[in-house]
């Protein structure tokens, strides 16, 4: 039972460049989710999906897309990387339903500089 | 370079001491709040929960406890050994109605790191 799985685990891109962060969970979760972690501070919503077919913004979508065309899959794409999005990307899912429907699983995270 | 801990509160024990790890929270209306350990390298993982109908839950050498009146929210570790060094997160769990989808918004506090002294 692999969890969360996210690729690549690191990434340096040039200002402008586009990238997309792969995430797949094998845990038929519903609820799937987009985060990134600066240094020294906590956890920040990008975008998050509460199954195949729908998505929607979190607290900090902007630069951000995704897709989520089947139940295991939940794609990141960055269109013009800034600086900003110097960060560590942690995607998650969640069952959304029943006791612990809110407990989320995290993958290993994604470590992306843009310079 | 990075600044990972920066801005992070830290606590230090020694090994076998208890640790207690606190926590504000921001939203009155949460009902439902979760602590997490991430180390190095890692993303967060679960360690206990606890319902806003609740002031205690314990589970294997973890204690976590509520207070709503003041909107804090404590992490005791007993016995707190070297594996026990991480960041620790606690995040609060609220209804966040958004595109027409009722989403449980979980919003994550800030950390903190605690280092445990052999």
């Amino acid at each position: 039972n692999a969890g969360v799985t996210q690729t690549p685990k690191f990434r340096i891109l040039k200002i402008g460049q586009s990238m997309t962060l792969q995430c797949t969970q094998d845990m038929n979760h519903n609820y799937m989710y987009w985060y990134r972690q600066d240094p020294g501070m906590g956890l920040k919503l990008i975008y998050y999906s509460v199954g195949a077919g729908i998505t929607d913004k979190g607290e900090v979508p902007n630069g951000y897309n995704v897709s989520r065309s089947t139940t295991e899959d939940f794609p990141l794409r960055l269109e013009l990387a800034a600086p900003s999005q110097t960060s560590v990307y942690f995607c998650a899912s969640s069952t959304g339903q029943g006791y612990g429907a809110n407990v989320l699983t995290f993958g290993a995270g994604s470590r992306l500089t843009v310079l | 370079g990075e600044s990972v801990g920066l801005h992070l509160p830290t606590l230090s024990v020694q090994e076998g001491d208890n640790s207690i790890i606190n926590c504000a929270y921001s939203n009155s209306a949460s009902d439902y709040f979760i602590w997490y350990k991430q180390e190095s390298g890692k993303g967060p993982q679960f360690i206990i929960d606890i319902r806003s109908n609740m002031d205690k839950r314990q589970g294997q050498r973890v204690t976590v406890l509520l207070n709503k009146t003041v909107k804090h929210l404590s992490l005791q570790i007993a016995a707190t050994q070297p594996g026990d060094s991480a960041v620790y997160f606690c995040a609060e769990f609220s209804d966040f109605p958004a595109g027409g989808t009722s989403y449980g918004k979980l919003t994550f506090g800030q950390g903190t790191i605690l280092t445990v002294h052999p």
